[in-house]
């Protein structure tokens, strides 16, 4: 089974608008951490927001936002007031425990003016 | 100066030569990792060193051949690659204790084997 699941290949946003990138998980691990990273187009992953399975409220880092639900094991990613500069691929990540980490296979986000 | 730096960042190769990938990381983290990332699939961890020593080989094939001198340095050796090789191999660095952080990542090096 796939541990992390992003079921969006592609969204499109207006800019200003807010947006929502999905984000499922599996894992039997109590715990773990969820992670959102943006890939542009130079290729480098960079690391948006971090939710630890224990904590009580959801992360917020600026525009980024993470909807944690854990009963229903899924992060998402919310990015408020969109801009042009947040066009690129999005990937959720989760660690459990050591240092295995999963990652989703991308959401492709762009913004029109 | 960028936190990771990853050399070269374009590699073309034949089935038969002999490469590495460099990468460096001035950021004081403990733990570097190796990863591929091919077009549509979920990005691959394939080898992670803690403290210079090899914690994860995730079924890596032996034409792959990592090396960690110490905790800033990382190379990934290359010999008899495949054209299913090809990819874009990213490397990156984290604090042991990682709750709160995230990895940092490299621009990666963008691998073509002919």
């Amino acid at each position: 089974a796939q541990k992390i699941t992003q079921t969006q290949p592609g969204m499109f946003v207006q800019e200003k608008e807010a947006v929502t990138l999905d984000c499922t998980y599996d894992t039997s691990d109590p715990s773990y951490g969820l992670f959102w990273y943006k890939q542009p187009s130079s290729g480098e992953m960079i690391f948006l927001i971090y939710q630890g399975s224990y904590d009580q409220q959801n992360a917020t880092e600026g525009r980024y936002s993470l909807n944690f639900q854990k009963a229903r094991k899924s992060a998402n990613l919310v990015i408020s007031a969109s801009q042009l500069g947040d066009s690129a691929m999005y990937f959720c990540a989760m660690r459990e425990g050591g240092n295995q980490f999963y990652f989703g296979t991308g959401t492709s986000l762009t913004v029109i003016p | 100066e960028t936190g990771v730096t990853q050399t070269p960042r374009h590699l073309v190769m034949g089935m038969t030569n002999k490469k590495s990938l460099k990468c460096e990381q001035h950021l004081g983290h403990n733990a570097m990792y190796w990863y591929k990332q091919s077009a549509k699939k979920p990005l691959e961890l394939m080898f992670v060193y803690n403290f210079k020593e090899q914690t994860e080989n995730n079924s890596v094939p032996s034409r792959f051949s990592p090396e960690c001198p110490n905790s800033s340095h990382l190379f990934l050796h290359l010999h008899t690659l495949q054209p299913e090789d090809s990819a874009l191999y990213l490397c990156a660095s984290s604090q042991e204790r990682w709750e709160g952080q995230g990895q940092y990542f490299g621009a990666g090096t963008r691998l073509s084997v002919l």
